[in-house]
């Protein structure tokens, strides 16, 4: 059965640090797509990134990047010189191809960013 | 940009009431999907629809009832709300292709007294 652990409940950092947010997966399938949603404190979900399972390249946006690894099933996020903004609970998420307009969430981690 | 709205952002209700949670998208959006969250446990999939008057039962539909008749419109229904129904609902609209990243709603806050 699919299942996603964000193993970090909760994350304190000061602004400027570099924070890793971890997440690993379990799928039986060999195609499936791996998701990253931040939600603010105004609660709406915003989508970050989506991957697919045949593409293991790292992904760099800004201050973000990903790095997944289908040997250890992770695939973590990396902020870098986290600022305020970034305070929020960050998902992450994964579909498999048999129905992949389902998604399963994983339980989140909470991340404060302190001035 | 894609917009899902939902009814209400807070909303009270008591004990046995039946309690209607309204989600509208403005994008097309065949997809449409309720969650709910709760502290520790993410978001959890109540139910799910693919189609107008088409619905599937997600990971915790017990309880709920959903009901489609317009493309845009996807409606949660709690037939007799009870307390442990007290969480955060939240709305998604998706496309059915492989680019099947979620639009998420605000939230609606129900608390069951």
């Amino acid at each position: 059965a699919q299942k996603v652990t964000q193993a970090q409940t909760e994350i304190s950092v000061v602004e400027k640090e570099d924070v890793t947010l971890d997440c690993v997966y379990e799928t039986r399938d060999t195609t499936y797509y791996l998701f990253w949603y931040k939600q603010p404190p105004s609660g709406e979900l915003v989508f970050l990134i989506r991957r697919n399972s045949f593409d293991e390249q790292n992904e760099i946006s800004g201050r973000y990047s990903w790095n997944f690894q289908k040997s250890t099933s992770s695939f973590n996020f990396t902020i870098t010189a986290s600022q305020v903004v970034d305070s929020a609970v960050y998902f992450c998420a994964l579909s498999e191809a048999v129905d992949f307009q389902k998604l399963v969430f994983g339980t989140g981690t909470r991340l404060l960013v302190s001035p | 940009d894609v917009k899902v709205t939902q009814s209400s952002r807070y909303l009270v209700k008591r004990t046995g009431e039946k309690v209607f949670l309204e989600c509208v998208q403005d994008m097309d959006h065949e997809n449409m999907f309720w969650y709910r969250q709760d502290p520790g446990l993410g978001l959890r999939l109540i139910y799910f629809s693919y189609d107008v008057k088409m619905k599937e039962k997600g990971d915790i539909p017990e309880g709920y009832s959903v009901s489609r008749e317009k493309k845009e419109r996807f409606s949660l229904i709690l037939e007799s709300a009870s307390t442990n129904q007290t969480s955060m609902y939240l709305c998604a609209s998706s496309y059915p292709t492989s680019r099947n990243e979620q639009f998420f709603g605000p939230g609606t806050r129900l608390t069951v007294l």
